[in-house]
C-alpha cells in the first residue's frame, strides 16, 4: 500500500522558535497533501491543503503567516510553525492524497512548546 | 465547506455483539466516504470506504451504507473482538477535492 512518512515524530522547542515538519510521500507522486491538527481525544481539524507548486489553501482561522506551508515536489510537503508558542503544542498529522482518491496518514509529529 | 456530524462520540459493546457508528455530511456533492481507525497515539488506518454510486460496500466484519438523499452513512462491526477497540472516524471528500471528520467514535469492546 502507499507510504506516507512524516518527520519528527516529536519535538520540543522553546517559546518563540521556528519547527518544521516533513511530509513525504515514499511510493506514490502526491500533488495534493493535507494537513490537520489533533487535540488528545478529538478529532481530526483540517488546518490547509497543500498543492504541489502552488499555494496551500488555508481553513478558516488558520494563520497562514504563522503556519508556513510548501509543496516543492510531488512528494514533499513542509509545515513550519513559525514563533511557536504554548498554545501551538499539539499532534499535527499530515496526509496525501494517493492511488484511487485514498487518503494515506503520516505518523505524527508531537509538538510541545515549553 | 462541508460538515460531518458523527454519533455516537462513546459506545461500549460486549464482545460478539455489533457496533454501529452513523456520519452525515451536509454537501450534497460529495463523492467519497472512508472510515479510519485510529489507535492511541498512532495514524488514522483505513479500514472501509464507499463511493457515491454505491450503497452499501462489506469487508468481512466491516459494512458501510451510504444514503445519499438523507446524506448520511454508517459503518457497521459485526462479532466485535476486543482489537476491535479504537477510535473511528468518517470523512468525507467533497469537490474541492479536501477531506472533512467527523468528531470520531471510542469504541470499547468489553470481553
Amino acid at each position: 500500500g502507499a507510504v506516507v512518512s512524516q518527520h519528527p515524530s516529536w519535538v520540543i522547542c522553546k517559546s518563540g522558535t521556528s519547527v518544521k515538519i516533513e511530509c513525504r510521500s515514499l511510493d506514490f507522486q502526491a500533488t495534493t497533501m493535507f494537513w490537520y491538527r489533533q487535540f488528545p481525544k478529538q478529532s481530526l481539524m483540517l488546518m490547509a491543503t497543500s498543492n504541489e507548486g502552488s499555494k496551500a489553501t488555508y481553513e478558516q482561522g488558520v494563520e497562514k503567516d504563522k503556519f508556513l506551508i510548501n509543496h516543492a515536489s510531488l512528494t514533499l510537503s513542509t509545515l513550519t510553525v513559525t514563533s511557536a508558542h504554548p498554545e501551538d503544542s499539539s499532534f499535527y498529522i499530515c496526509s496525501a492524497m494517493g492511488p484511487g482518491e485514498k487518503l494515506f496518514f503520516g505518523s505524527g509529529t508531537q509538538l510541545s512548546v515549553l | 465547506g462541508e460538515n460531518v456530524e458523527q454519533h455516537p462520540s462513546t459506545l461500549s459493546v460486549q464482545e460478539g455483539d455489533s457496533a454501529v457508528i452513523k456520519c452525515t455530511y451536509s454537501d450534497s456533492a460529495s463523492n467519497y466516504f472512508p472510515w479510519y481507525k485510529q489507535e492511541l497515539g498512532k495514524r488514522p488506518q483505513l479500514i472501509i470506504d464507499i463511493r457515491s454510486n454505491v450503497g452499501e460496500k462489506k469487508d468481512q466484519r466491516i459494512a458501510v451504507t451510504l444514503n445519499k438523499t438523507a446524506k448520511h452513512f454508517s459503518l457497521h462491526i459485526t462479532e466485535t473482538q476486543p482489537e476491535d477497540s479504537a477510535v473511528y472516524f468518517c470523512a468525507a471528500l467533497n469537490t474541492g477535492n479536501q477531506f472533512y471528520f467527523g468528531t470520531g467514535t471510542s469504541l470499547t469492546v468489553i470481553p
